[in-house]
């Protein structure tokens, strides 16, 4: 069965600096995708960026990177430059589909990030 | 564009009352997801649809629970009779064969009392 681990409940980073919240992931399925949301306070989802299993190079969107690490099951989640708005929840999430979502997306408990200014 | 519609925004009910959920998807989207999040279980699929067919409904609690999608713009989700354990935010996602993300609408917060 596919599994999402976030292990770190909480985070904090200094405005400006950069962070990484860590994801590791459990499949057998050589295809699958990764994604990762931000749920500020307000509640919604909001997707942030995607890494497909067979993609080689590390996917980045922004500010956002995504440390992919296929042999260690990680896909670990870089956001540079912290503002103040970053601070939300994160959650890790993986498809059983390679190139989009079209199935069930098992997400991880997820990570709360406070920036402090 | 509009993204994924929910109605209502927040529902309080009380226990043993219907709750019915609504869900418009994005156009041109042929998968429409529920979604449950609570703080103990976290984000959880209730079920699934592709062309309007069910696909996996293994997520659904129990026959309180039920799901419909009469057409590719609808969608409903009903629990009858709530029970004070269905408190939660219900997410409804859609997403296109092959498109990249599943696109969240806002969630309806359900408080039963």
């Amino acid at each position: 069965a596919q599994k999402i681990t976030q292990t770190q409940p909480g985070m904090f980073v200094q405005e400006k600096e950069a962070v990484t919240l860590d994801c590791t992931y459990d499949t057998s399925d050589p295809s699958y995708g990764l994604f990762w949301y931000k749920q500020p306070s307000s509640g919604e989802m909001i997707f942030l960026i995607y890494q497909g299993s067979y993609d080689q190079q590390n996917a980045t969107e922004g500010r956002y990177s995504l440390n992919f690490q296929k042999a260690r099951k990680s896909a670990n989640l870089v956001i540079s430059a912290s503002q103040l708005g970053d601070s939300a929840m994160y959650f890790c999430a993986m498809s059983p589909y390679y190139g989009g979502s079209q199935g069930n997306l098992i997400f991880g408990k997820g990570t709360k990030l406070s920036v402090k200014p | 564009d509009a993204g994924v519609i929910q109605s209502p925004r927040h529902e309080v009910t009380e226990m043993g009352q219907e709750v019915t959920l609504r869900c418009k998807p994005i156009s041109g989207h042929d998968y429409l997801f529920w979604y449950r999040q609570t703080m103990m279980r976290g984000l959880e699929l209730l079920i699934y649809f592709n062309n309007n067919v069910p696909i996996d409904d293994s997520g659904m609690p129990e026959d309180r629970f039920s799901a419909k999608m009469p057409n590719a713009s609808f969608s409903t989700l009903k629990i009858q009779p709530s029970e004070p354990r269905d408190s939660a935010v219900y997410f409804c996602a859609s997403t296109a064969t092959g498109a990249g993300e599943q696109y969240f609408g806002p969630g309806t917060r359900l408080t039963v009392t």
